[in-house]
């Protein structure tokens, strides 16, 4: 059974930086074909992708943010990580981590996040 | 970037209907489309990949159609727990791109 579950801070003030980490099990990144990436939803509105990363390290990021963002993997522990730089209150919003195999097959059940000094 | 139009952000229905929810892409995707239900506090479920294929366990009511640039998610004698958000992604181009989603209600 394929599951995975993200972590965060909660809450955290602007400029710093938010970690998010996505814990999984159930398949290997080693895996060819596979990767994990991360989307995240505002409140009551819809859903953007962020990045995702395969399972030969190759790494992909939404052009609108690309230059905060800064994804990694741990394949031994199973782990993916999301670093966001410089945060502001338009980064609230849950966060999920999802496996990917060309689509989002199975979700986390994600991680709120509040940006607020 | 790739834009995913549903226009309808509401749709309302009856239990025991047939619904049609659309997304449409801004240019062609050939068949990388996917379609998500969500439900409140909860995170989005796969229904649909390559356009018309079900995710494993969902139901055959759920049906998905379409390619290039017009896709279609028909949900067939709708049931009470059928009544969520549901997204269209493309996974086509980079970067990814969702469309914004259509709430399905009771009439």
């Amino acid at each position: 059974q394929v599951t995975l579950k993200e972590s965060g801070p909660g809450i955290l003030q602007p400029s710093q930086t938010l970690s998010l980490t996505c814990s999984f099990s159930g398949f290997s990144l080693s895996t060819s074909g596979m990767g994990v990436g991360w989307i995240r939803q505002p409140s009551g509105k819809g859903l953007e992708w962020l990045a995702h990363i395969w399972w030969d390290d190759d790494k992909r990021y939404n052009p609108a943010l690309k230059s905060r963002l800064t994804i990694s993997k741990d394949t031994s522990s199973n782990q993916v990580f999301l670093k966001i730089a410089s945060v502001d209150t338009a980064d609230t919003a849950t966060y999920y981590c999802a496996r990917i195999i060309r689509y989002f097959d199975v979700w986390g059940a994600g991680t709120t996040v509040t940006v607020s000094s | 970037d790739i834009v995913m139009t549903q226009s309808q952000k509401f749709m309302s229905t009856s239990v025991g209907d047939r619904v049609s929810i659309t997304c449409k892409a801004s240019q062609n995707v050939r068949t990388a489309v996917a379609w998500y239900q969500q439900k409140p506090g909860q995170s989005p479920k796969a229904l649909i990949y390559l356009a018309s294929n079900r995710h494993t366990g969902v139901p055959d009511r759920f049906t998905g159609s379409g390619s290039g640039t017009y896709f279609t998610l028909t949900i067939s004698n709708v049931q009470s727990e059928d009544l969520a958000d549901y997204f269209c992604l493309q996974h086509w181009n980079y970067p990814l791109t969702f469309g914004a989603g259509t709430k399905l209600e009771l009439k």
